[in-house]
């Protein structure tokens, strides 16, 4: 089935920092989506991206869908201690049914 | 964005009962969704809850087991029959962006600790 993975699992950055994270595929996805979950919350959406090549900002955070449709990217300038959080992306699926896959997270913890 | 409360938001219940959790967003909405994270894990889904017909399941998750209802466009239920210890994680229920773009919002989430 689709899956996807996402890189770094885990990282440790210095406030101020800029973070990059990676989601990639061997199947190709219409849709990808960027989540950030808090402890004790559901995932909030932070950006969502429809075309491969498109560039999207939110804020200090920019994503982009990858050109082979089987990647995705986010990140994050100037991390501040509010962007500790887990990092998914979804990917819409292409194999007949409307569902997202979702990755497997990337915990970001910011040193202050 | 559609706006979701779930109930309840957390629960521990004991093995061999059943919890019913549920989902009210405040518009109506086409698709609902029901996920299972487990602790330390990423989203899984568990079925598509659809308005007046049988919820469509993943595999590995069965009706007998997680039935779902979805009596109109703005209100589902999972229940989580017959529990066990690894039924314990938390449940959350999305909703379709039901504005011509394929986004997904999601609830709180309810925290289930079967013992």
């Amino acid at each position: 089935g689709q899956q996807l993975n996402q890189s770094p699992q885990s990282m440790f950055i210095q406030e101020g920092e800029d973070v990059s994270m990676n989601c990639t595929s061997s199947s190709i996805f219409n849709t990808w989506l960027w989540y950030k979950q808090d402890p004790g919350e559901g995932p909030v959406l932070l950006i969502a991206l429809y075309k491969a090549g498109e560039l999207t900002s939110n804020g200090r955070l920019t994503a982009q869908f990858g050109i082979t449709r089987k990647d995705s990217f986010l990140n994050i300038s100037a991390s501040i201690p509010s962007d500790v959080g887990i990092y998914f992306c979804a990917g819409l699926s292409t194999s007949g049914t409307y569902k997202y896959i979702f990755g497997t997270g990337t915990r970001l913890k910011v040193l202050a | 964005s559609a706006v979701i409360s779930q109930k309840p938001s957390r629960d521990i219940c004991q093995r061999g009962t059943s919890l019913t959790i549920q989902c009210q967003v405040d518009s109506q909405v086409t698709m609902m969704f029901w996920y299972r994270q487990q602790p330390g894990q990423s989203l899984t889904l568990i079925a598509t809850a659809n308005q007046g017909s049988e919820a469509t399941y993943e595999s590995g998750f069965v009706i007998d087991k997680f039935p779902i209802s979805r009596p109109n466009l703005t209100f589902s239920t999972l229940t989580v029959s017959n529990m066990s210890p690894e039924d314990s994680s938390i449940y959350l229920c999305s909703v379709d962006s039901g504005q011509g773009a394929d986004t997904q919002y999601f609830g709180p989430g309810t925290r289930l600790t079967v013992l």
